[in-house]
Parts: C-alpha cells; sequence; structure tokens
C-alpha cells in the first residue's frame, strides 16, 4: 500500500522562488496536514484541510498557501521562499478527526532555501 | 495550551539492554497521548496510543509505554533493544476538535534521538 506519498523528495531553492509540495494519498482519508520539522522543536502544524474544497490555518501558516482541490491531494505552496522555510516537511492524513485515530505520515520533503 | 516534554534529547544503549524514554506532559484532562517512531529519512510511525483503561499499553515492535497519571508522564519502554531500534522517538498529546477549536491538535515533543551500539 502506497499509504501517503510526497513529492518531491528533495528541493533547493533560491530565495524569492516559488513551489509547490505534492501530498498524495490513496487511503480515502478525510483529513489531512502539513507539518514542519525542525531541529529541536518537534513537528508544527502549517494547514489542514477537513475535506475536498477546505482549508483552514495551523499553528505557523505565514508564507504559505495550501489546496485541496480533490480529496486524494493536498498541495503546499511557497509563494517566494525565505531561507527560514528550510525544513523538512511532512503531509499527514486521517480518516476522522477524532482524537483516537492516528495520523499517518509521508517520507517527508526535505527543502533548503539558499 | 497542553505541552510535551521529552528531557532526553539523545540516549545510547547497548544492543540487548533494556529501555525508557521519557514523556512528561501537561494537559489539565487526561489527553490522549501516543508515540511515535522515526527512521532516518523516513516519516513518522505510530508505536503505540492511549485514551483510557489500561495504564499500561502494548505497541508495535516490542515496545510498550505506561500511563501514570500522578506523574503526568508516559514513558515508552523495551526489555531488550535491537540495533534496528535506533531512530528518534517522538511523544505527542492529542486533543479532539471540541478542545481544540475544530481540529485534531496533536502536540509533539521535541524527540529523543536513540542510538544503540553493538
Amino acid at each position: 500500500n502506497a499509504g501517503v506519498t510526497q513529492t518531491p523528495k528533495f528541493r533547493v531553492l533560491k530565495t524569492g522562488q516559488s513551489m509547490t509540495l505534492l501530498c498524495a494519498q490513496d487511503m480515502n482519508h478525510e483529513y489531512m496536514y502539513w507539518y514542519r520539522q525542525d531541529p529541536g522543536m518537534g513537528l508544527r502544524l502549517i494547514h489542514y484541510s477537513v475535506g475536498e474544497g477546505t482549508t483552514a490555518k495551523g499553528e505557523v501558516p505565514d508564507g504559505y498557501n495550501v489546496s485541496r482541490l480533490k480529496k486524494q491531494n493536498f498541495l503546499l505552496g511557497l509563494e517566494s521562499a525565505a531561507p527560514s522555510q528550510t525544513s523538512v516537511y511532512f503531509c499527514a492524513s486521517s480518516f476522522y478527526m477524532d482524537s483516537n485515530q492516528p495520523q499517518h505520515f509521508g517520507d517527508g520533503t526535505r527543502l533548503s532555501i539558499l | 495550551a497542553q505541552s510535551v516534554t521529552q528531557p532526553d534529547i539523545h540516549i545510547t544503549v547497548s544492543e540487548g539492554a533494556s529501555l525508557e524514554l521519557r514523556c512528561n506532559y501537561s494537559y489539565g484532562a487526561t489527553p490522549y497521548l501516543f508515540w511515535y517512531v522515526q527512521s532516518p529519512g523516513q516519516g513518522l510511525q505510530l508505536l503505540l496510543k492511549y485514551f483510557s483503561g489500561d495504564t499500561l499499553v502494548q505497541g508495535i515492535k516490542g515496545f510498550e509505554a505506561e500511563f501514570k497519571r500522578s506523574q503526568s508522564s508516559f514513558n515508552l519502554r523495551k526489555p531488550s533493544v535491537h540495533w534496528s531500534d535506533a531512530a528518534e522517538y517522538f511523544c505527542a498529546v492529542v486533543l479532539s476538535p471540541g478542545a481544540s477549536g475544530g481540529y485534531q491538535k496533536v502536540t509533539f515533543g521535541t524527540g529523543t534521538k536513540l542510538q544503540v551500539i553493538p
């Protein structure tokens, strides 16, 4: 089973460039999330979606935009990349938003902004 | 606001030795508690979870965790560590949408890196 797939796995950008990270899940999950992981800070929620066509801000949304045009895909966009956005980005999905349903994670996208 | 503390940034154990990773949480009620493992270059994989009932929970890969309300702790244990257990481990507190304002809020600890020596 593919589960949660993130593309690309690695990317290097120059300051000011834009890019889109793609997350795809094949588990028919309603809820999807984007996190960033930085050393010594754990994972922090950027944006999330509770279903197709919906998005909402998480804890650290500034500088990012998201879209959920199809249930299986959740896109994270950087309009004008900044060095502070150098991080590892993880997508996750879950079937229900109930607290007892764990989130399933992709393998991450390692993004460097020069 | 809820918080999770993993006081050990890095732990080294010998293969075959026992392991205990510490996790302390701060929350007004009994939270839902998870442990995840992250192997190098991989995403997070759920090891085990606690919601209610028996305070000793069993997970995958031979791991277990014990919830201690009086100590606000949820420590992860394994009786005999294998070299393949080398990874980073994250404790997490999960709030329901009703408690977090509309989404499944997961607060992660900062992680403990486990090194296993032969």
